[in-house]
């Protein structure tokens, strides 16, 4: 499995956007990037997933690099609500999804 | 978004009896379901996938004979913890595909495990 990797934890200050990087060097053409999340006590939740372009939707953007070597999930604005372990997984179609460690995001009031 | 239930929402049980968690899609038709246990602390780890009306494929070091999964349904997959033991204490948490999408998996919410 192509492996990604992420800073084990980050903070953010409330209502300010939040960065969040993976680098996945190995990927391969098929590979899909996907990112979830998951809220304490909680399953995880589908974010977004990008291929080649940059992709936008309500929750979030995920900025994908020309070469595809790293890419960036940005929330524009962060809420308390936001405070969960983010997980950035490559996935060729159908295949199953693969948990690393992730990052584990705090927002600050 | 799609729903995915897990019934119980926690339960304990004393060692070496048997615990059958149900993992069911409310509001779509699921042909693969997967299985994973997360520890304290720890990532998901992925224990199976379930196919309806097939076998389930198990990752390596993950004993099929203790966690017996059953997908009988395109609704419905179950897992049965067998002889649990302390160790078995966990969080198990199911996903899902829809049939008509292959992007996005659907999670529950998860059965939190306690073997006394």
């Amino acid at each position: 499995d192509a492996k990604t990797t992420q800073p084990n934890s980050m903070e953010s200050n409330e209502e300010e956007p939040v960065h969040l990087p993976c680098n996945h060097s190995t990927i391969s053409g098929t590979d899909y990037i996907h990112w979830y999340r998951q809220l304490p006590s909680q399953g995880p939740e589908y974010v977004i997933h990008g291929l080649t372009s940059n992709v936008n939707n309500r929750m979030a953007s995920l900025a994908i690099a020309e070469d595809r070597k790293s890419s960036t999930l940005i929330l524009h604005r962060a809420t308390l609500r936001d405070a969960a372990v983010y997980y950035c997984i490559l996935r060729a179609d159908r295949e199953k999804l693969t948990f690393g460690t992730g990052t584990r995001l705090t927002i600050i009031p | 978004g799609a729903v995915v239930s897990q019934h119980p929402s926690w339960v304990i049980c004393k060692s070496g009896t048997s615990v059958k968690i149900e993992c069911r899609s409310l509001d779509f038709q699921a042909t693969t379901m997967f299985w994973y246990r997360q520890f304290p602390k720890q990532s998901l780890m992925l224990m199976a996938t379930s196919n309806e009306g097939s076998k389930a494929t198990y990752e390596q070091g993950v004993e099929k004979d203790k966690f017996l999964i059953n997908h009988a349904s395109l609704t419905l997959s179950t897992l049965t913890v067998t002889s649990a033991h302390p160790e078995d204490s966990s969080f198990y948490i199911c996903s899902a595909h829809r049939q008509t999408s292959s992007y996005e998996q659907y999670f529950g919410p998860g059965t939190r495990l306690t073997v006394t």
